[in-house]
């Protein structure tokens, strides 16, 4: 099975940090790990991708276990303008997995 | 701001319409897709463009024809269509195809046969 697993939905508290894992246990050793978001009426968003190691940027981090068969999004400081659904998805195979809606609350 | 613009934002149309949905990019990616997504489902990819050649087609119905006239334009003609294609339809860019390429997503039209 080429897709992600992930859990349907998540709330977080604003401020606090949030942490969306991901599955992805038949991954293939030249494929990159990728996360998008989509808000609300939008476009999937890019936030992060990562092959081994971990990788940090303005937007997030993403932590990617030793035998990379799952990852974890993190989100440091929530706002209530993160509210969306995330995807896990594999690069190269251009399949999202099912996604995790996140409501961050006030 | 996105910067893959989609055009037109809302479609209507009826099932023996012919339209044509319309996609583009100034940031020089080589590599253009097309997706569906319905509601509360993940995007579904439906065509890969490569260097403006046709690359993958996952198996789509022939009333859905894509098009690639130059490096920042992608389009998609739409024929005879079923109320089941009701859907948004996303178009999304990268540098080129590979495994280390982010996409670049736009807003998608929102399609509605009747």
């Amino acid at each position: 099975d080429a897709k992600t697993t992930q859990p349907p939905s998540m709330d977080c508290a604003e401020g606090r940090a949030a942490n969306l894992p991901c599955n992805h246990s038949t991954i293939s050793g030249n494929e990159y790990v990728y996360w998008y978001r989509q808000i609300h009426s939008q476009g999937p968003q890019y936030i992060i991708h990562g092959l081994k190691n971990n990788e940090t940027n303005e937007m997030a981090s993403l932590i990617i276990t030793e035998d990379r068969k799952s990852s974890t999004l993190i989100l440091p400081h929530a706002t209530l303008r993160d509210t969306a659904v995330y995807y896990c998805s594999r690069g190269g195979k251009f399949q999202f997995g099912a996604g995790t809606q996140v409501v961050v609350t006030p | 701001d996105t910067e893959v613009t989609q055009t037109p934002k809302h479609l209507v149309m009826g099932m023996t319409n012919k339209k044509s949905l319309k996609c583009e990019q100034h940031m020089g990616h080589r590599a253009m897709y097309w997706y569906k997504q319905k509601a509360k489902k993940p995007p579904e990819l439906m065509f890969v463009y490569s260097y403006e050649k046709l690359s993958i087609n996952e198996s789509v119905p022939s009333r859905f024809s894509p098009e690639c006239p130059n490096s920042s334009l992608l389009n998609l003609h739409l024929h005879a269509l079923q109320p089941e294609d009701s859907a948004l339809y996303l178009c999304a860019s990268s540098q080129v195809t590979g495994y280390n390429q982010p996409q670049h997503f736009g807003d998608g039209t929102r399609l509605s046969i009747l």
